[in-house]
């Protein structure tokens, strides 16, 4: 079944705490994304890469970084992460251009 | 900039006919794209159009006129299942890192 899977689906953690959530699709898609979800802001992308090595900022990148060494996996990463960052995270694939995204499940995170 | 502008909430009745607009002033114009999100879940894909007139799929049609930064996404025959967020993406030439901008949604209630 072709997916994009997300984990963890939910995470209460701690203000300066590590954390990765991980992202994994199996359509062999060359781009992937992060967004955001927050209430009366919408979707709004972090992070973009278009193919392995390749990354991008998108509107809201800062505190986040995200590594793609490897064409499935898209890890999003939170060094220190803060509670303005407590929100609802999707990840998705495409294949071209004018293609739909793909979204995982979502990832709700609270920081507190 | 990119911006798209959506109604933050609409309600109908089972079995009749609701239109959601979206209005977008982007820096360029390679597509258009309707996706459906229940609360809580991933959004899902349901109509892209990249030329003018309308697109139709069963209950659902959207419309383009890119002359016009406007775009509708009609549902007949509605049924309580339709109770969801409709969101309006943009895919522009700025934007994102793809970009790609979503709207902010449109919550729409249907009432038996």
């Amino acid at each position: 079944e072709a997916q994009v899977t997300q984990n963890p689906r939910y995470l209460i953690t701690v203000t300066g705490k590590k954390l990765t959530v991980t992202c994994s699709q199996n359509m062999n898609h060359e781009y992937m994304s992060w967004y955001r979800q927050d209430p009366g802001l919408g979707l709004r992308q972090i992070y973009y890469s278009m193919n392995v090595e390749v990354t991008d900022k998108g509107d809201v990148p800062e505190g986040y970084k995200v590594s793609r060494k490897e064409k499935r996996n898209f890890p999003l990463i939170l060094e220190s992460p803060s509670p303005n960052q407590t929100s609802l995270y999707f990840c998705a694939s495409r294949a071209y251009t004018n293609q739909p995204q793909h979204f995982g499940d979502g990832t709700r995170l609270s920081i507190l | 900039g990119q911006n798209i502008d959506q109604p933050t909430e609409m309600t109908a009745t089972e079995g009749a006919i609701v239109q959601i607009n979206c209005t977008y002033q982007t820096s360029g114009f390679n597509g258009l794209f309707w996706y459906q999100q229940h609360a809580g879940e991933a959004p899902t894909f349901l109509s892209y159009n990249v030329l003018d007139g309308l697109e139709e799929k069963g209950r659902f049609s959207s419309f383009l006129s890119r002359s016009k930064g406007y775009s509708y996404l009609l549902l007949k025959e509605l049924q309580m299942k339709d109770s969801a967020s409709y969101l309006c993406a943009v895919r522009g030439g700025g934007g994102g890192a793809d970009g790609l901008t979503f709207g902010k949604g449109t919550h729409l209630i249907i009432q038996p």
